[in-house]
């Protein structure tokens, strides 16, 4: 079956501009994660969301971050006015539940801020 | 809060031959689990392995084995008979099971050369 999906697989954008990152999960997973990986670093958790309950946000760096997860399934990360810090690696991460099922990632939106 | 450690930022091994790789972590809890994810340069997570806390055997899955040790909070991974495509980049990972359990915790990655 299809895998996690993200797009767009890379961004380019100006400083100051927002930009979206899609998510389409594994169907009949119920949970989905955004992690975000800086040059080196390791994965830092964002955002995540479990069925229809409240998402934890409690990884997002700042306000500019939001994100929002439509029908239980696609999420959408939105980051406005762009920094030259938020250029990562932004991946996206679904599981069947949020107990010992691994979690399945996607290929990843490589985002580069100018 | 729960941290990984991995203190080999780069490896590498010859085609064939055996790698470990290294990671700590730290935790309070009792039940837990661990992962090993490679990541290759299509940037997708694949599980390689994973360890429940609670259970003592090693984790095996072909040529990839860990040494649990759960009393020195450390959790190798162990590459047997490498192959070229055994090289990515490979992350240590905690979760645990209950409360909060939902997010993972990485170390920063080993980067495993294979060498011909």
């Amino acid at each position: 079956g299809a895998g996690v999906s993200q797009s767009p697989s890379n961004k380019v954008t100006e400083k100051g501009k927002d930009v979206e990152l899609r998510c389409d999960p594994i169907s009949g997973h119920t949970a989905l994660y955004w992690y975000r990986q800086s040059l080196g670093q390791g994965l830092e958790f964002l955002i995540y969301f479990q069925g229809n309950s409240a998402p934890d946000k409690s990884g997002l760096p700042s306000d500019r971050f939001s994100a929002e997860r439509t029908g239980g399934s696609v999420s959408t990360l939105t980051i406005q006015r762009t920094q030259q810090e938020d250029s990562a690696v932004y991946l996206c991460a679904s599981s069947y539940d949020r107990g010992r099922s691994p979690l399945h990632f996607g290929n990843g939106t490589r985002l580069t801020v100018t | 809060a729960q941290t990984v450690t991995q203190s080999q930022p780069e490896m590498s091994v010859q085609e064939a031959e055996t790698v470990t790789l290294s990671c700590t972590y730290d935790t309070s809890e009792s039940d837990y689990y661990l992962f090993w994810y490679k990541q290759p340069p299509s940037r997708q997570m694949i599980l390689v392995i994973r360890q429940e806390a609670y259970k003592q055997q090693n984790a095996t899955e072909n040529r990839f084995s860990v040494n649990f040790q759960k009393a020195a909070k450390s959790f190798s991974l162990k590459i047997s008979d490498s192959q070229l495509g055994d090289a990515a980049m490979y992350f240590c990972a905690y979760k645990n099971s209950g409360g909060s359990n939902y997010k993972l915790t990485f170390g920063k990655g080993t980067l495993l050369t294979v060498n011909p």
